[in-house]
This record gives structure tokens, sequence and C-alpha cells, in this order.
């Protein structure tokens, strides 16, 4: 089983609907993130949290939300998905002691029509 | 503010040749700089990173990148190219304090049979 797993893998939604992705991790790590991936601007940070209660902004918030359930779970919310949410989501984990290294999870392709 | 740049969204080698994609980061403290793979349809895989030590850094499948101070750059290289290394790069920078990934737009890379 993967280390770092995220649900639905895919997902075809429409504009105004309330979508959650979904992370859990094995790994132990305290720090989960959550990435964007579009074709040509490479991952940008949505929410990041250094433990269970702490979440931060990343670069890119707006019209998103996040909650930390527990040290292994994080989920991603999109309250009203617009279409220029499309993207590749990505789900990471990184280990206080390390330097930044992130571990991904597969990824969560979301098409909002 | 951190950031790296990457030069050149795509590049072509032929199989068995040298493979030379390019990152340039910009860092007002010591970096620790990586390089992620991504195979299709997959989530990022570490393939190396430098955090102060050697500064030419080994990764896995035969790849290497080389830290240069004086130059700012952190490319990546590897002698000899094969079909399977057919996927996109991420070169991606942070640092101590402050161990939250910036990650560059990323270069495709196509191997020619």
């Amino acid at each position: 089983d993967a280390d770092v797993t995220q649900t639905p893998r895919n997902r075809i939604t429409k504009t105004g609907k309330r979508i959650m992705l979904e992370c859990s991790q094995t790994k132990g790590h305290d720090r989960m993130y959550w990435y964007r991936q579009d074709p040509g601007l490479g991952l940008r940070l949505i929410y990041y949290s250094f433990d269970v209660k702490d979440i931060n902004k990343g670069e890119i918030s707006d019209g998103y939300s996040v909650s930390r359930q527990a040290q292994a779970k994080f989920s991603l919310s999109l309250e009203s998905a617009i279409p220029n949410q499309t993207a590749l989501y990505f789900c990471a984990t990184s280990d206080i002691r390390n330097t930044g290294e992130l571990f991904f999870g597969e990824g969560s392709r979301l098409t909002v029509l | 503010a951190q950031s790296v740049t990457q030069l050149g969204s795509h590049v072509s080698v032929s199989e068995g040749a040298l493979v030379l994609l390019r990152c340039n980061y910009s860092s007002s403290v010591p970096p620790y700089l990586f390089w992620y793979v991504q195979y299709p349809n997959q989530g990022l895989q570490l393939l190396l990173k430098y955090t102060s030590a050697a500064t030419l850094v080994k990764g896995i499948n035969g790849f290497e990148a080389e830290f240069k101070k004086s130059e700012t750059s952190f490319h990546l290289t590897k002698p000899s190219a094969h079909m399977s290394d057919a996927a996109e790069y991420f070169c991606a920078v942070s640092y101590f304090g402050n161990e939250k990934l910036t990650f560059g737009t990323g270069t495709r890379l196509t191997i020619i049979p």
C-alpha cells in the first residue's frame, strides 16, 4: 500500500459544487501539504499543516479550505468549485527532521465543468 | 524569497546521449536543493537532494547534480539516456528555517529512439 493515499484519484464535477479531496498517510510525519499542478506552472502550494493544530495558507489558498482531522489525515475542500480549479492536486508529507524533502501521493485529478 | 528557474520546458535527447536539465536558484541563504521526477500518471518521487554536504550529488537511476554556488546552479545530468527516463523533472528549493519547497515549472524530457 502507498504511504500517502489520496481519494478520489479522479473526479468530474460541475461549477458550484462542493468537493473534498482526502489524504491519509502512514509515514508518521507531522507535516502535510496540498499542492496544485498545472501545465507550465509547476506545483504551487495551497495549504500546509505542521501539526494537527497548525494550519497555514500557501501561495494560492483563495477558494480552498483544509481540515487536519488527525496527524495522518489532511483534507482539501473546494466550497464552490469553478472551472479554473481544474487541475491535478497532490498531497505530500514531510518529517520535521528532514530538510523539506516531500513524499507525494499519486494525485487527484479534478475537472470542473 | 526563494525561487528556482528551469531553463527549457521541453528537452529531447537521443537514447544513449547525455541528458542535461538546467536549474538555477535564487536564495538569500544557503539553500537545500532537490530534483524530483514525475512519470506519467504518477506522483513525484525524489531523484536526489543537496543539503550542504558534498557538492556533487548522486541520485537514483544514474542521475547526478552538481551544486555550483558561484553560478547559483544545480543542473541535473545523466551520461546516457534510456527510454525509461522519459518523464517530467522538477527542481525545487528550500532552506533551513523555511522547509517549504518552492518548485520550478518543470522540464519534460523526451527520449528519441
